[in-house]
């Protein structure tokens, strides 16, 4: 079974500083990586996923990440935050296994300070 | 649109009275799957369901009933809802297992 961790429940930037949160996985079998983003009072949204093929994936808003097999993490970076970047996101892990091995992380709540 | 309903949004009930929350979609995706979300917990998968008749538990099935008679359709059923079920609960859907997932707008329940 596979798990997700991401360092940091809360993270605070100022405004136009660089974005990084953190995810680290554990899977037995190559993954598949998404990134969702949680506004408040809402669904989450797809912000980026890794599949096959490149391992830097660029998403909507700016967003991007790097799959490092090496170190089974990917992380989120954006190089300039803005304010409407304040939201929760999660970072989640699928593999072919089935329904059930599609597992979020714990989220991690991104504030911009202006 | 392409989109994925829940009802009702907000709700507040009792201990033990029977509630269903409906789940609806409109991209003719095979794949459908409950959530529960709750403070530095994440999103824990209750059941899915990977096509009609189909239907499995996830990591916090207990209390909780699915079905899946329709493509579109996948209610979640709180037969003696406890105080701790009380979360934010959100419907889910994508082609296939593991390609993007449309979330619903959530639904709030309070069991008192």
């Amino acid at each position: 079974a596979q798990s997700v961790t991401q360092l940091g429940s809360h993270v605070s930037v100022s405004e136009g500083a660089l974005v990084l949160l953190r995810c680290n996985y554990s899977s037995s079998v190559p993954p598949y990586l998404f990134w969702y983003v949680q506004y408040p009072n809402q669904g989450l949204q797809l912000l980026l996923k890794y599949t096959t093929g490149a391992t830097l994936v660029k998403g909507i808003n700016g967003f991007e990440a790097e799959f490092k097999k090496s170190e089974t993490s990917f992380h989120l970076t954006k190089p300039s935050a803005h304010m409407s970047d304040a939201a929760e996101y999660f970072c989640a892990v699928g593999t072919e296994s089935g329904g059930q091995n599609f597992v979020f992380g714990p989220g991690t709540r991104l504030s911009v300070l202006p | 649109e392409a989109q994925v309903t829940q009802n009702p949004r907000y709700l507040i009930t009792v201990t033990g009275k029977k509630l269903t929350v409906t789940c609806s979609q409109n991209m003719n995706h095979e794949y459908m799957s409950w959530y529960r979300q709750d403070p530095g917990l994440g999103l824990r998968q209750i059941y899915y369901s990977m096509n009609v008749e189909v239907t499995d538990k996830g990591d916090v099935p207990e209390g909780y009933k699915v079905s899946r008679k329709e493509k579109r359709n996948f209610p979640l059923i709180l037969e003696s809802p406890s105080p701790n079920q009380t979360s934010l609960y959100f419907c889910a859907s994508s082609s296939t297992v593991n390609t993007e997932a449309f979330f619903g707008q959530g639904t709030r329940l309070t069991v008192v």
